[in-house]
């Protein structure tokens, strides 16, 4: 157990939905990052949270958000879904968000779009 | 922007036989991690190096960071079926700078 825990586990949607992920990182870590993995795919760095504030920006779609709340959770919003967007969505942790840091993994919110 | 590449996608192996992965940047990097993530899995923390031409090794895993700090590769000697899974680098160019992920090397292990 890594400590990171995401919510749902599964999420099965219609295309054009929203839907929020939720993750609350390891007890004591300040900093989060969002992950996407497509099937055969490597982890597509979305965007990194830092104490509330937005540290570094992947490729992240513009029809997707995210917030880092005063108690430290995260949160991805996933708007206007398509069928692509049928993915892994991981949330990792680590102290302070530097990049020397190990990150600790969620297991991660299976994504179907339908 | 910064590109980081493994080779091979996949590897089959027998049971007892070695297994490498190879990352490369496109850019030099700060440091470079290796995270082991079993089928079904979430990405695992394995190791950190920091240091150009730094070897470091864990029972039969030998991890290395080249002298200009834009590759590593991870050697596995005598597989085992517990090693099974996919094998990520990752790195970055600043300590403060986003980490990116390679595409991974997925391994299976014959018995």
């Amino acid at each position: 157990d890594s400590g990171v825990t995401q919510t749902p586990k599964h999420l099965i949607t219609a295309t054009g939905q929203r839907v929020t992920l939720r993750c609350s990182p390891r007890s004591g870590d300040l900093s989060v990052y969002w992950y996407q993995q497509s099937l055969d795919q490597g982890l597509q760095f979305l965007i990194q949270y830092y104490n509330g504030e937005e540290r570094a920006k992947g490729n992240i779609l513009e029809r997707f958000s995210a917030q880092q709340f005063p108690d430290l959770h995260s949160e991805l919003n996933l708007s206007s879904l398509e069928l692509g967007d049928s993915a892994l969505y991981f949330c990792a942790s680590s102290v302070k968000g530097a990049g020397n840091e190990k990150l600790f993994f969620g297991s991660g919110t299976q994504l179907s779009v339908l | 922007g910064q590109q980081v590449m493994q080779i091979p996608q996949y590897q089959h192996v027998q049971e007892g036989e070695d297994f490498t992965t190879y990352c490369n940047s496109s850019t030099t990097l700060s440091n470079i991690q290796w995270y082991k993530q079993r089928p079904g899995g979430h990405p695992v923390f394995l190791i950190q190096l920091v240091k150009s031409g730094e070897v470091k090794k864990q029972k039969r895993l030998t991890f290395q960071f080249g002298e200009a700090k834009k590759n590593s590769s991870l050697h596995i000697t005598a597989t085992q079926t517990t090693d099974v899974g996919t094998y990520f680098c990752a790195g970055e160019k600043t300590s403060y700078d986003k980490v990116i992920f390679g595409p991974g090397t997925s391994l299976s292990v014959i018995p």
